[in-house]
């Protein structure tokens, strides 16, 4: 069963430049989550989806952060303009229902200069 | 509000001894979840062991163990028989309770470096 997939793995950008970030979920999970880890700390949740609702977006920046969930499955979240404080990687993570395990792609980093 | 406290920034185990990770949450909620995940420096965070809040047992997972102290708030991970590939960040975190629909939310503590000396 294939893992939770995020793209792209690295990407580099000057800041007030737009990036994008894609999240594909383990097949059957409903819920879809967005977290953010700066360096040297544990992640901070982002956003929450179920299904395609967002249902937990109060730590989201946004005035440059936004997210979606076209037909609750796939997700992209999106920094316009970036600052070089967004530096982090911004892993993605699914999880069933009833299930008491988050599975977590492998992040995407991303660099501001 | 929630809060994970782990106090180790680095620790260091000779292979083949164990090795106990702390950590401490507050939460004023009676039901709730601990969790500890690994990640290695590829980035991804694994799935170590989980203990729920009215688990009167330890959770064990092979060489990992969960030291669940309900009064003392503390829930640290024993990893016995290190072994090199252990080397990693391991962070505590928290679900909180059950809202809405029925998903929720883990919130993370900082981290514990773990490097295993050959």
């Amino acid at each position: 069963e294939a893992g939770v997939v995020q793209s792209p793995r690295y990407k580099i950008i000057e800041k007030k430049q737009p990036v994008a970030f894609w999240c594909n979920p383990i097949s059957g999970h409903n819920t879809l989550y967005w977290y953010r880890q700066n360096l040297g700390q544990g992640p901070e949740l982002l956003i929450r989806y179920e299904n395609e609702e967002a249902v937990d977006d109060s730590q989201l920046p946004k005035d440059r952060f936004s997210a979606e969930r076209l037909k609750g499955v796939d997700s992209t979240l999106k920094i316009q303009p970036a600052e070089l404080g967004d530096s982090a990687v911004y892993l993605c993570a699914s999880s069933f229902y009833s299930s008491g395990e988050l599975f977590f792609g492998e992040g995407s980093r991303l660099t501001v200069l | 509000a929630q809060k994970i406290t782990q106090t180790q920034p680095g620790m260091f185990v000779q292979e083949k001894e164990a090795v106990t990770l702390d950590c401490t949450y507050d939460t004023s909620d009676q039901s709730y979840g601990l969790f500890w995940y690994k990640q290695p420096s590829s980035g991804e965070m694994i799935f170590l062991i989980y203990q729920g809040s009215y688990d009167e047992q330890n959770a064990t997972e092979g060489r990992y163990s969960l030291n669940f102290q309900k009064a003392r708030k503390s829930a640290n991970l024993v990893i016995s028989a290190s072994q090199l590939g252990d080397s990693a960040m391991y962070f505590c975190a928290m679900r909180d309770s059950y809202s809405g629909a029925g998903s929720y939310q883990l919130t993370f503590g900082k981290g514990t470096k773990l490097s295993v000396i050959p």
